[in-house]
């Protein structure tokens, strides 16, 4: 099983500063590496996919790299509406298909 | 529009039982992989099932395997999961997600249901 772990827990940023969320893996998927995003209540949102393409609709504020076992994901400008729980997902040797552990953004 | 649609979640007793449904609309269903995944309450993503497009391959977690079924009926465009022997850390909201084949990340998901188990 291919463990994935993301760093930090929690990040607190204020409106408007960058933020960048890790995610490791424990072995190489290559790019097959998908970031979510989840706010309260909701279901999980498909951010990013391929390591680094952006989803249908998603703002170009959000951009993923990384390869191999080492993962970025970086909101470049944070607004209002980004502040919430971000999870990455490896989907390249499974099963299982195994999610990270989440980093909570929070408003500083 | 795609839309997934879960419901059965509920209630139940240690060592019961529940089927979850999701309804699926705005995309050729029989085409999709899907997937249940959960999340227990305050807690991150765990993949449960997943179900080729045509029913004949499935695979399950390891803290599922034997306790849990997942199928389809691509004519009601419907999924299911099956849920017995069912335990307190089962409970979770459980989601529904699509894949398109190959090697591919999770596109749709589902609102989701909550299943307690709980005397």
């Amino acid at each position: 099983e291919i463990v994935m772990t993301q760093s930090p827990a929690t990040l607190s940023v204020s409106p408007g500063e960058r933020a960048t969320l890790s995610c490791r893996a424990s072995q190489s998927v290559g790019s097959n590496l998908a970031w979510y995003q989840q706010k309260p209540g909701q279901a999980p949102r498909l951010l990013i996919y391929g390591a680094s393409t952006r989803a249908t609709g998603v703002p170009a504020r959000f951009s993923g790299s990384g390869s191999g076992t080492e993962f970025t994901l970086t909101i470049s400008s944070l607004q209002s509406e980004d502040f919430a729980v971000y999870y990455c997902q490896q989907y390249n040797n499974w099963p299982p298909l195994t999610f990270g552990g989440g980093t909570k953004v929070e408003i500083k | 529009e795609v839309q997934l649609l879960e419901s059965g979640g509920d209630l139940v007793q240690p060592g019961g039982s529940l089927r979850l449904s999701c309804v699926a609309s705005g995309f050729t269903f029989s085409s999709y992989v899907l997937n249940w995944v959960r999340q227990a309450p305050g807690m991150g993503l765990e993949w449960v099932s997943i179900i080729s497009g045509n029913g004949d391959t499935t695979y399950y977690a390891d803290s599922v395997k034997g306790r849990f079924t997942i199928s389809r009926d691509n004519s009601k465009n419907t999924l299911y999961l099956q849920m017995n022997s069912l335990r307190a850390d089962d409970t979770a909201v459980y989601y529904c997600a699509t894949k398109r084949v190959g090697t591919n990340p999770f596109d749709y998901w589902g609102q989701g249901t909550l299943v307690t188990v709980s005397s």
